[in-house]
């Protein structure tokens, strides 16, 4: 199994552009999960999606949109991209309710927004 | 009042030595507590979890939970340059609507050879 993978690994992104961050788990788990890792920040949940079709806003949703049509795919959307949003994205899955608290981590996405 | 907090560090320390992370928490409604490593450049993962109180023994690794004192400790013994790495404690517990994990802001820890 692969686990978590996202694309890309890297990109700059210019005031105002927009991108989709990608994710992908193999597990069938039926959660997924989006957050950001800012320097000395720890890590800050975005959104989250329980299945298919079902999603949720995290603690910091502004600025960015989701969408969960398969269980295997959960993209981050940002749209109108400010240097706010410059960090590093990591998407997660857990495989049951009950046991959420043991996730598992993809690679990360860096992103620079100038 | 940060709902999970841990000391950034870093943390130097020779191979050989034993070595205790920390953390404090506010949250009554934590249930399980987590310790995920995160290598430099590289996604967390799961290291560790216990649940409520107690102690739980992982080879060389060491999680302790106090739900009293609200305080996480996790406790490597004969570290290795392979331990290099920053260290998040996580609660899990019921909070705005739903299952959440919240996480300290990690301790970086170096084992120098």
């Amino acid at each position: 199994n692969a686990g978590v993978t996202q694309t890309p690994k890297f990109r700059i992104l210019k005031i105002g552009q927009s991108m989709t961050l990608q994710c992908t788990q193999d597990m069938n788990h039926n959660y997924m999960y989006w957050y950001r890792q800012d320097p000395g920040m720890g890590l800050k949940l975005i959104y989250y999606s329980v299945g298919a079709g079902i999603t949720d806003k995290g603690e910091v949703p502004n600025g960015y949109n989701v969408s969960r049509s398969t269980t295997e795919d959960f993209p981050l959307r940002l749209e109108l991209a400010a240097p706010s949003q410059t960090s590093v994205y990591f998407c997660a899955s857990s495989r049951r309710q009950g046991a959420t608290y043991e996730q598992y981590f993809g690679p990360g996405t860096r992103l620079t927004v100038t | 009042q940060k709902e999970v907090e841990q000391d950034p560090g870093p943390l130097s320390v020779p191979e050989g030595a034993i070595v205790s992370l920390n953390c404090t928490y506010s949250n009554s409604a934590f249930q399980y507590f987590m310790w995920y490593r995160q290598y430099s450049r590289k996604g967390p993962e799961l290291l560790m979890y216990t649940y409520s109180s107690g102690n739980k023994e992982d080879g060389r690794f060491t999680a302790q939970v106090d739900k009293s004192s609200k305080y996480i400790s996790l406790f490597i013994r004969d570290s290795q340059p392979s331990d290099s790495a920053t260290y998040l404690c996580a609660g899990w517990g019921f909070g705005a609507g739903s299952y959440q994990l919240t996480f300290g802001k990690g301790t970086k820890l170096s084992v120098i050879p």
